[in-house]
């Protein structure tokens, strides 16, 4: 089996800042993604990738980059924290067909101060 | 782009009856729909699936039913247990490899 790891485990940041998160996964899975968990609001796609250096906007793109570097790895970047911004980030990864079962990491949990 | 609805957003149960949580979705054009559990501090795993050409699946005691003409789909727990007490997330999938969640559903099951 592979395994999809994320870090920081946790993050803390200033308002203002520039954030990294990385998602690393070893399962050989063409697409990966990151997904925003907030508490009553699910879970919600920010970008997404298919192939090395290929990138697809999710529907809360807004105020973050992200980059395939590699086809095992895809960064979020969060371009300017906002103040007690407070959030866990999911990376997820598939198969490259159409629908299948995503395998996710266990999460950076953000906090802004 | 698809929207997914999902009720309620907490339901309590007594150990042993039935849990059911409704999703609806918005584009006809979806044909996946995966049920994911996440137990907390975990990740969410995916636990039942269906695929537009089935209208029920069942999986030990977890049951799934999709109304493609009403665009909606549901999971039934039978005989609940203090293990099923986790966050559940419907989700549904266009013909893309895009997957959009509902806002989910905190189960508790009492004892």
């Amino acid at each position: 089996g592979g395994i999809i790891t994320q870090t920081p485990k946790f993050l803390i940041g200033q308002e203002g800042q520039k954030l990294t998160l990385k998602c690393q996964q070893n399962f050989n899975h063409d697409t990966m993604y990151w997904y925003r968990q907030d508490s009553g609001k699910g879970l919600r796609l920010i970008y997404y990738s298919i192939t090395e250096n290929d990138l697809q906007k999710g529907d809360l793109s807004e105020g973050y980059d992200a980059s395939r570097e590699k086809k095992s790895s895809f960064s979020l970047t969060v371009t300017s924290a906002q103040k007690n911004e407070m959030a866990v980030f999911l990376c997820a990864s598939s198969i490259l067909d159409i629908n299948e079962r995503l395998f996710f990491g266990h999460g950076t949990k953000l906090s802004v101060l | 782009g698809e929207q997914v609805e999902q009720l309620p957003s907490i339901l309590r149960v007594q150990e042993g009856s039935s849990a059911s949580i409704n999703c609806s979705y918005e584009d006809s054009a979806s044909n996946y729909f995966p049920w994911y559990k996440q137990e907390p501090g975990e990740n969410p795993k995916l636990i039942i699936d269906i695929r537009s050409n089935m209208e029920r699946k069942q999986i030990q005691e977890l049951i799934v039913l999709l109304d493609k003409k009403a665009k909606r789909f549901s999971l039934h727990i039978t005989d609940t247990q203090p293990g099923d007490s986790a966050m559940y997330f419907c989700a549904a999938s266009p013909n893309t490899n895009k997957v959009v969640f509902g806002t989910g559903t905190r189960l508790q099951v009492l004892p």
